[in-house]
């Protein structure tokens, strides 16, 4: 079963423009990390924010977390045809991860 | 370095065969964990592997199996295929430790039956 699960399904931008997308989960958690995935292929691991942070950076990336409503959003700034992808958020404690429903982002030139 | 293989890369079988799957993880990385991804949800964990031993396993029925050989690469078995079992397999590897680690996917492995 999935954890929880992203919002919006699917988006579609223009290039430059910044992407919103938002995670909301079931269990109390560590931490809560990012994954990108290109075209049905692997994953690529994006970002880990703990149960303790509230926000945090990497290049284009802005990750929040609200542990009180259960919730995490992702932010691409200036986002580029490059960036087209799904993106998952994921829980776990150990190397069990359970992922949510992802957000498929198109970026357009 | 190398990062996580895995073999074949697209597969098809017909109902009722088994299949295995192949994964090297990378160098150093002694947990493996498999998760089966249906099209258009996100992935779901199978099994992880430790040390040669099975540390975790997820809601799959006995028809999944998987082992983690000496040199940590690892297998996935799956019997007696359904056409529900169509799907990306994925592997990933970890270092040990501590703290919650990064996962490092493969590519996976597209199996269609039919």
């Amino acid at each position: 079963s999935q954890q929880g699960e992203e919002d919006p399904q699917a988006l579609s931008i223009q290039e430059g423009e910044n992407a919103t997308m938002n995670c909301s989960y079931k269990t109390s958690i560590n931490n809560l990390q990012w994954y990108r995935q290109n075209s049905g292929r692997g994953l690529v691991h994006l970002i880990l924010i703990r149960s303790n942070e509230r926000e945090k950076h990497s290049g284009r990336l802005r990750v929040t977390l609200d542990t009180s409503k259960k919730s995490s959003s992702l932010l691409i700034t200036a986002s580029r045809a490059a960036d087209t992808a799904s993106y998952f958020c994921a829980t776990g404690l150990t190397d069990k991860l359970i992922f949510g429903t992802g957000t498929r982002l198109q970026v357009f030139p | 370095d190398a990062g996580v293989t895995q073999s074949p890369t697209h597969l098809i079988k017909t109902r009722g065969q088994h299949v295995t799957l192949r994964c090297s993880p990378i160098s150093g990385h002694k947990s493996v964990s498999w998760y089966q991804q249906v099209l258009g949800q996100g992935p779901q964990f199978i099994f992880q592997y430790y040390e040669k031993e099975e540390r975790g396993r997820g809601n799959f029925p006995d028809r999944f199996s998987a082992r983690q050989f000496p040199n940590y690469s690892s297998e996935l078995n799956v019997n007696a295929l359904l056409l529900g079992d169509s799907a990306l397999y994925l592997c990933a590897s970890s270092k040990p430790g501590p703290a919650v680690n990064t996962q490092y996917f493969g590519p996976g492995t597209r199996l269609t039956v039919l």
